[in-house]
């Protein structure tokens, strides 16, 4: 079982919806998760990062960690076309040295 | 948030020959970068961790004689990828460790070995 894991999609919806995205994870001493959003062929950009269990908001974005299940959230509320991109959930490793990325969730947000 | 910036973007090289990339911090210091690869459609892959001043440390299954990587000071990483073949092609991508919990990628270097 890899440590992240996250469905690639891809996922389109008109512009307005609201967006869920999810990842799992398998070790349960990770305590600090990220959402990252990558352009086309640029590099990722930190969105939010969340540590433990709870919720986090930040303006149309909110990040939540389920830590009972394993299980990462991040919503998107009004979206964009400009949200339209690749998300990537990430954990950081117990020694918390580096980050281990889900496959990433292609969206595709339609006017 | 912090810049960190990437040279070349794009590069096409012969196979057998060497590519080095750079990975610079722009406006902080950092003790620590990482190297990562992003092949189509699939997540970024930890390749190594680099300490300024001292060795890197590779994940498994990178070899260290093939991507050599020197920090040699607080705002420069290089990753170097010797005797290229068409199988290194990829998206090569650096972050640098800002802070706690706090890591800027860059722009990501387009690896294309002919």
């Amino acid at each position: 079982q890899k440590e992240v894991e996250q469905d690639p999609g891809p996922l389109s919806v008109p512009e307005g919806a609201i967006v869920s995205l999810n990842c799992t994870y398998s070790n349960s001493a990770f305590q600090y998760f990220m959402w990252y959003r990558q352009y086309s062929r640029k590099g990722p950009e930190l969105l939010m990062y969340t540590y433990s269990s709870g919720n986090k908001e930040d303006g149309r974005f909110t990040a939540q960690v389920d830590k009972s299940s394993k299980y990462i959230s991040l919503f998107i509320r009004d979206s964009q076309p400009s949200d339209s991109a690749t998300y990537l959930c990430a954990t950081l490793n117990q020694a918390g040295t580096a980050l281990i990325f889900g496959k990433g969730t292609t969206l595709s947000v339609s006017s | 948030g912090a810049v960190v910036s990437q040279h070349p973007s794009r590069v096409i090289c012969k196979s057998g020959t060497s590519v080095k990339i750079e990975c610079r911090s722009l406006d902080f210091q950092a003790t620590t970068m990482f190297w990562y690869r992003q092949f189509p459609k699939q997540s970024l892959m930890l390749m190594a961790t680099s300490n300024e001043g001292s060795k890197a440390t590779y994940e498994q299954g990178v070899e260290k004689d093939k991507f050599l990587i020197n920090h040699a000071s607080l705002t420069l990483s290089t990753l170097t990828v010797t005797s290229a073949h068409p199988e290194d092609s990829s998206f090569y991508i650096c972050s640098a460790h800002a802070g706690p919990n706090e890591q800027y990628f860059g722009p990501g270097t387009r690896l294309t070995v002919t």
